[in-house]
């Protein structure tokens, strides 16, 4: 079973609107961290957002903000006022064992949704 | 602060032929992971060093792909003989270490073509 689901492969948005990327994840670890990523044409990662299994509030970046629905398995990505330099493919990815110290740390990538924003 | 430097960014190689990327971490950074991305998924951890011992490999082809990283800074990750699926981007990607946040900062990765 796919332990990430982005079920999203291309999504639209208007410039200066907000939009949201879903994200659905599968373990029965009960620690574990989800990370956002963007990856522009450049090829880079950059890290957007994190939220820990155990995290009481939904985590904020600046523009970025994570909607986490724990028992719905969901981990969604909300960019509000969209900018053109947000045209990107967006990955979400799960490291289980966050909490425990055990695990090696690595992360399991969904297939990622590409953003295109339209002037 | 410098990033994770990669090189080559691009490397085109025929099949059977073998090839090596080199990875520099951010300073001081005790785990180094090597991913591999194919067009149209997300990175696949293939290696994890935690200073310059092997964590995990479990999705690394060691018939083909090899690893190392000497000193527990620069690393190389090497195939040989390369295959027409090991077409993809490399990606090196570094963290401080095992810590319960563990942000990975990722190189611009390698493309690589195989004909």
């Amino acid at each position: 079973a796919q332990k990430i689901t982005q079920t999203q492969p291309g999504m639209f948005v208007q410039e200066k609107e907000a939009v949201t990327l879903d994200c659905t994840y599968d373990t029965s670890d009960p620690s574990y961290g989800l990370f956002w990523y963007k990856q522009p044409s450049s090829g880079e990662m950059i890290f957007l957002i994190y939220q820990g299994s155990y995290d009481q509030q939904n985590a904020t970046e600046g523009r970025y903000s994570l909607n986490f629905q724990k028992a719905r398995k969901s981990a969604n990505l909300v960019i509000s006022a969209s900018q053109l330099g947000d045209s990107a493919m967006y990955f979400c990815a799960m490291r289980e064992g966050a909490y425990s110290g055990a695990g090696s740390y690595q992360l399991t990538f969904g297939k990622g949704t590409k953003l295109s924003v339209i002037p | 602060e410098a990033g994770v430097a990669q090189s080559p960014r691009y490397k085109i190689i025929e099949k059977r032929q073998s090839v090596a990327f080199w990875c520099n971490p951010i300073s001081g950074h005790a785990t180094l992971y090597w991913y591999q991305q194919i067009l149209g998924q997300g990175p696949k951890l293939l290696i994890q060093f935690q200073n310059n011992g092997v964590v995990d490999d479990s999705q690394l082809p060691k018939d083909r792909f090899s690893a190392e990283r000497l000193k527990g800074v620069d690393s190389t990750l090497k195939i040989q003989p390369a295959k027409l699926e090991d077409s993809a981007v490399y990606l090196c990607a570094s963290s401080p270490g095992r810590v319960s946040y563990n942000e990975q900062f990722f190189g611009p990765g390698t493309r690589l073509t195989v004909l």
